[in-house]
């Protein structure tokens, strides 16, 4: 089946405890992202990735680390969580950017940093 | 700037029709987008337009004003199942611009 997934599924942690959330997809697409959502602010994009190892910074990267050094992994690295990281994060990945390529969307990581 | 405008909440009776719908900037414009994700679930894929005009797919529709920077969601017929939030999205080079999404309640 084609799919993204995203591990933990959820997670509370604290303050300055790094964490990965990892994300995969196994569909061989090129471009993949990260966002978080948050009430009442949509979707923002963290960062994301072209193809393997080309990284971009999205609006809202500060805080956070990605690394595509295989094409079907790109996991977000928080190195020193914050209460304001507290959120509900997203992976997606899609065959190429631009065009009407749709962004396929992993089932979200729910964060929660005290 | 780089806002999307839509409503933030509408309600909706069960066999009618409801327009959503979603304002842009439109300097950089590259194409707009339209996602449901249910309560606690992903956004999945509706629909794509990039030029003016209606797009049917099904009960759903979507158009697109590039001048106006205007487009709209069209749902038909709607169902219980429909009751979700509605994201519009544009393109701005090898990003999407997400609005705030429109939660739609739909009644018996």
């Amino acid at each position: 089946e084609a799919q993204v997934t995203q591990n933990p599924r959820y997670l509370i942690t604290v303050t300055g405890k790094k964490l990965t959330v990892t994300c995969s997809q196994n569909m061989n697409h090129e471009y993949m992202s990260w966002y978080r959502q948050d009430p009442g602010l949509g979707l923002r994009q963290i960062y994301y990735s072209m193809n393997v190892e080309v990284t971009d910074k999205g609006d809202v990267p500060e805080g956070y680390k990605v690394s595509r050094k295989e094409k079907r992994n790109f996991p977000l690295i928080l190195e020193s969580p914050s209460p304001n990281q507290t959120s509900l994060y997203f992976c997606a990945s899609s065959y190429q950017a631009g065009a009407k390529n749709e962004q396929y969307f992993g089932p979200g990581t729910r964060l929660t940093v005290t | 700037g780089q806002n999307i405008d839509q409503p933030t909440e509408m309600t909706a009776t069960e066999g009618a029709i409801v327009q959503i719908n979603c304002t842009y900037q439109t300097s950089g414009f590259n194409g707009l987008f339209w996602y449901q994700q249910h309560a606690g679930e992903a956004p999945t894929f509706l629909s794509y337009n990039v030029l003016d005009g209606l797009e049917e797919k099904g009960r759903f529709s979507s158009f697109l004003s590039r001048s106006k920077g205007y487009s709209y969601l069209l749902l038909k017929e709607l169902q219980m199942k429909d009751s979700a939030s509605y994201l519009c999205a544009r393109r701005r080079n090898y990003q999407l611009i997400w609005g705030a999404g429109t939660k739609l309640i739909i009644k018996p």
